[in-house]
């Protein structure tokens, strides 16, 4: 089942812009995490935000943590053509076994 | 240093033939680890996980099985493949700070 949902599916910007993608999720969690995926590709873990956190900062990332809202978004600052891919938002609900659910990802096109 | 691999990259395999994935961690012990299926266009739907030897938690009913033969080897398979198994299958590693994924397989039946 989908726990993560992303918004929009799909964002087109030019370089330089800055993007920014939502994600809302159903249930408690322990933390979420963005990943990133490069068309035809295994997916790279970006950042991880924990459950008491609001805001965290990854070089020209930054995730924002909306518990009350089940909500989470991810900015990029200062878009690159290389930064587009696919953008997955995932949680986890806690647990020795780590198991993550994935959204469905938004789809990231940054023209030159 | 700590890696994944999984293989093979891509696959086309008749309807009802049998299919076999393989996934091995190197640099670690008893890793968690997971298969995963993403059908195009979609998000990732978990398969199977496992965390440790022998021991596999399926999520999802289906035409797959997974095994952990090995501390660090972890195996898809189907004895016989439909047409709806062709998908995107990745295998990852799960740690508490977040997944390491292998470069996933591209299977198409047909």
């Amino acid at each position: 089942s989908q726990q993560g949902e992303e918004d929009p599916q799909a964002l087109s910007i030019q370089e330089g812009e800055n993007a920014t993608m939502n994600c809302s999720y159903k249930t408690s969690i322990n933390n979420l995490q963005w990943y990133r995926q490069n068309s035809g590709r295994g997916l790279v873990h970006l950042i991880l935000i924990r459950s008491n956190e609001r805001e965290k900062h990854s070089g020209r990332l930054r995730v924002t943590l909306d518990t009350s809202k089940k909500s989470s978004s991810l900015l990029i600052t200062a878009s690159r053509a290389a930064d587009t891919a696919s953008y997955f938002c995932a949680t986890d609900s806690g647990g020795s076994n780590y198991k993550l659910t994935f959204g469905k990802g938004t789809l990231l096109t940054v023209n030159p | 240093s700590q890696t994944i691999h999984q293989w093979p990259a891509t696959l086309v395999q008749p309807v009802g033939s049998p299919l076999s994935l393989e996934c091995t961690v190197e640099g670690t012990s008893n890793p968690n680890l997971y298969w995963y299926r993403q059908a195009a266009g979609r998000g990732l739907q978990l398969l199977f996980y496992s965390v440790g030897i022998g021991q596999i938690s399926s999520e999802v009913p289906q035409n797959l099985s997974a095994s952990r033969p090995q501390d660090r080897q972890f195996i898809l398979s189907s004895k016989k493949l439909l047409l709806s198994d062709s998908g995107f299958y990745l295998c990852a590693w799960g740690r508490p700070n977040g997944y390491t994924f292998g470069s996933g397989t591209r299977l198409t039946v047909v």
